[in-house]
């Protein structure tokens, strides 16, 4: 079994701003990926970054930067000096056992207001 | 570079009534999938093809509903006699597999208003 859990259901910062969105996931498996997704207001999903469990290299992609730590099954998501495009409705989300579904968290819906 | 496509993007329809959703995945993705997505919620897992054999279904795909992928290509989503409760986002997306880290790349989705 495999289970995502992001507890920050909303978040609302003022442009500039800093934001961490945190993600908890649980699987038994030792080989998993994670994955973050974002779901701007047009609808679609569209995919962020990936990681293995064997990589716990953080990631800084522009102004995005990812932090994976086992120790805590936690995948966090920082945004450095959001922008209002940034408003949206980020996923974490768990591939393991096979890869073969990958499973999702409920959401965190961030609002960056001017 | 063609993404996942899905059509129709809207469908109101009457409860009682049948509707079909086609997705045409990335062409070279071998895995299929369907997802469903509520208000509020994060996608939740309905079924996956890997060409065209369908390896696993959600117990949230109850009898009247039926997913095919005949060639290993594009999909079919049947919603037979609609509910109320139907009324979704229907999200198709494909991936490479276990090559990618079954990474899926989702279509714009279809919404399901069954009135």
């Amino acid at each position: 079994a495999q289970k995502v859990t992001q507890a920050q259901t909303e978040i609302s910062v003022v442009e500039k701003e800093d934001v961490t969105l945190d993600c908890v996931y649980e699987t038994r498996d030792t080989t998993y990926y994670l994955f973050w997704y974002k779901q701007p207001p047009s609808g679609e999903l569209v995919f962020l970054i990936r990681r293995n469990s064997f990589d716990e290299q953080n990631e800084i992609s522009g102004r995005y930067s990812w932090n994976f730590q086992k120790s805590t099954s936690s995948f966090n998501f920082t945004i450095t000096a959001s922008q209002v495009v940034d408003s949206a409705v980020y996923f974490c989300a768990l591939s393991s056992g096979g890869y073969q579904k990958v499973t999702f968290g409920t959401g965190t819906k961030l609002q960056v207001i001017p | 570079d063609t993404g996942v496509s899905q059509d129709p993007r809207h469908k109101i329809t009457k409860r009682g009534q049948n509707v079909t959703f086609r997705c045409d995945p990335i062409s070279e993705h071998n895995r299929l999938y369907w997802y469903r997505q509520t208000l509020g919620q994060g996608p939740e897992f309905l079924t996956y093809f890997q060409n065209e054999a369908q390896l696993e279904k959600s117990r949230l795909l109850s009898n009247r509903f039926s997913a095919e992928r005949p060639k290993g290509s594009f999909s079919t989503l049947e919603i037979q006699r609609t509910e109320q409760g139907d009324s979704a986002m229907y999200l198709c997306a494909s991936s490479l597999g276990r090559n990618s880290g079954n990474t899926i790349y989702f279509g714009e989705g279809s919404w399901l208003t069954v009135v």
